[in-house]
């Protein structure tokens, strides 16, 4: 089992520019979220999905969109990169549609834009 | 506004010390607590306290939850240089998917 796995793990866009965040899982679990890691700020939660067809917003979605495409992927983009997006991305999945149960976390996606 | 409270922000120790690393929480309809463990890449599960009182060990660390003053402490016994990490403590709701994260206390332990 690999887990919980991100694509890219690093990227450099330049302000405007759009780029898609891959996750995808393989513990058959029914919840995915995308969170982003700010120093000083915590995780905090962009948008997520509780089964197969639905998503949700949370925190911070402005400037973002997703996409839950089947159970195993869901892929965060954003449309138009702007310097204050940069951060680290983390991807992470729960098994069933409950907050009580424990997030597996990805790898992280380091994204600069400049 | 639900949040959650970390203290300390940071904290340096040597070896062989006890630390004790506080979570605070003011959460609509708390359901669960849990603490994470994060060295430099993704935050890994350490433990998820749903009752009060109830202490939950793993080796050296061990955490228990008040609900009534709405915290948690997470201690850490014997400190190796293997427990330098972000130490993240997160809540969730009863309604609703979201947890809610505490900016993280950074342990650092020296020989």
């Amino acid at each position: 089992n690999a887990g919980v796995t991100q694509t890219p793990k690093f990227q450099v866009l330049k302000t405007g520019q759009s780029m898609t965040l891959q996750c995808a899982q393989d513990m058959n679990h029914n919840s995915m979220y995308w969170y982003r890691q700010d120093p000083g700020m915590g995780l905090r939660l962009i948008y997520y999905s509780a089964s197969e067809g639905t998503t949700d917003k949370g925190e911070v979605p402005n400037g973002y969109n997703v996409s839950r495409l089947n159970k195993r992927e869901f892929s965060l983009r954003l449309e138009s990169a702007a310097p204050s997006q940069t951060s680290v991305y983390f991807c992470a999945s729960s098994a069933l549609a409950e907050p009580a149960v424990e997030q597996y976390f990805g790898p992280g996606t380091r994204l600069t834009v400049t | 506004e639900d949040k959650v409270v970390q203290s300390p922000l940071s904290l340096v120790v040597h070896e062989g010390d006890t630390v004790t690393l506080n979570c605070s929480y003011e959460v609509t309809n708390f359901r669960s607590l849990l603490w994470y463990k994060q060295e430099k890449k993704a935050p890994t599960f350490l433990f998820m306290l749903t009752s009060s009182g109830i202490e939950k060990k793993s080796g050296r660390l061990s955490s228990i939850l008040d609900k009534k003053e709405l915290f948690s402490i997470l201690n850490i016994t014997a400190t190796q240089t293997g427990d330098s990490a972000v130490y993240l403590c997160a809540v969730a709701p009863n309604t609703g998917n979201q947890f809610y994260f505490g900016t993280g206390t950074s342990l650092t332990v020296i020989p």
